[in-house]
């Protein structure tokens, strides 16, 4: 089993649609949790991190973590066509050797359409 | 800023070939991350740096692969002999100190092993 989880899609949806992307893990040792955004041929990119269990609102996203069911989820609101992309998620270890490790989902696939 | 760069965007080369993948990370980032793409496997690390030492390598698939950063500028990745199996899409990516959160990813290489 994947210590992250994560439905790949592809999710398609119509413009202004509320997008739901959820991941699930395993590791209790997992602190930080972030969404990062991925366009084509591009690197991915952070979009949000949130460290608590709760809600993080910036603009149109909002992250949402459940650590008692190991669960998070990210919300887009008022959806666009420039939403087109893949979201990962991505959580956070501490390494014995300093820094931090980010174990990543596989990303979930989101078209936007007109 | 320039943001991390990678090169070359795209490498083909032929199974037993040497290949070396080039990044630049983000001038003051302390952490240098390497990191492969694939659509079954998501992302995985493989190796990372702190202040140009490497910290921990236990993401390298095999001996075949290597990775230095002779200075804080500059990291390479070496695939000697390369397979089919390791295309894939390899990115480098750069944090600061403190800021494990947030790491900067550069566009990517995308390699194909023939």
């Amino acid at each position: 089993q994947k210590e992250v989880e994560q439905d790949p899609g592809p999710l398609s949806v119509p413009e202004g649609a509320i997008v739901s992307l959820n991941c699930t893990y395993s590791n209790s040792a997992f602190q930080y949790f972030m969404w990062y955004r991925q366009y084509s041929r591009k690197g991915p990119e952070l979009l949000m991190y949130t460290y608590s269990s709760g809600n993080k609102e910036d603009g149109r996203f909002t992250a949402q973590v459940d650590k008692s069911s190991k669960y998070i989820s990210l919300f887009i609101r008022d959806s666009q066509p420039s939403d087109s992309a893949t979201y990962l998620c991505a959580m956070r270890t501490p390494l014995t050797g300093g820094g931090n490790k980010l174990t990543f989902g596989t990303g979930t696939q989101l078209k936007v359409e007109l | 800023d320039a943001g991390v760069i990678q090169s070359p965007r795209h490498e083909v080369t032929e199974m037993g070939q040497e290949v070396t993948l080039r990044c630049k990370p983000i001038s003051g980032h302390d952490y240098l991350f390497w990191y492969r793409q694939t659509m079954m496997r998501g992302l995985e690390l493989l190796i990372y740096f702190n202040n140009n030492v490497p910290i921990d390598d236990s993401g390298m698939p095999e001996d075949r692969f290597s990775a230095k950063m002779p200075n804080a500028s500059f990291s390479t990745l070496k695939i000697q002999p390369s397979e089919p199996r390791d295309s894939a899409v390899y990115f480098c990516a750069s944090s600061r100190y403190r800021v494990y959160e947030k790491l900067f990813f550069g566009s990517g290489t995308q390699l194909s092993v023939l």
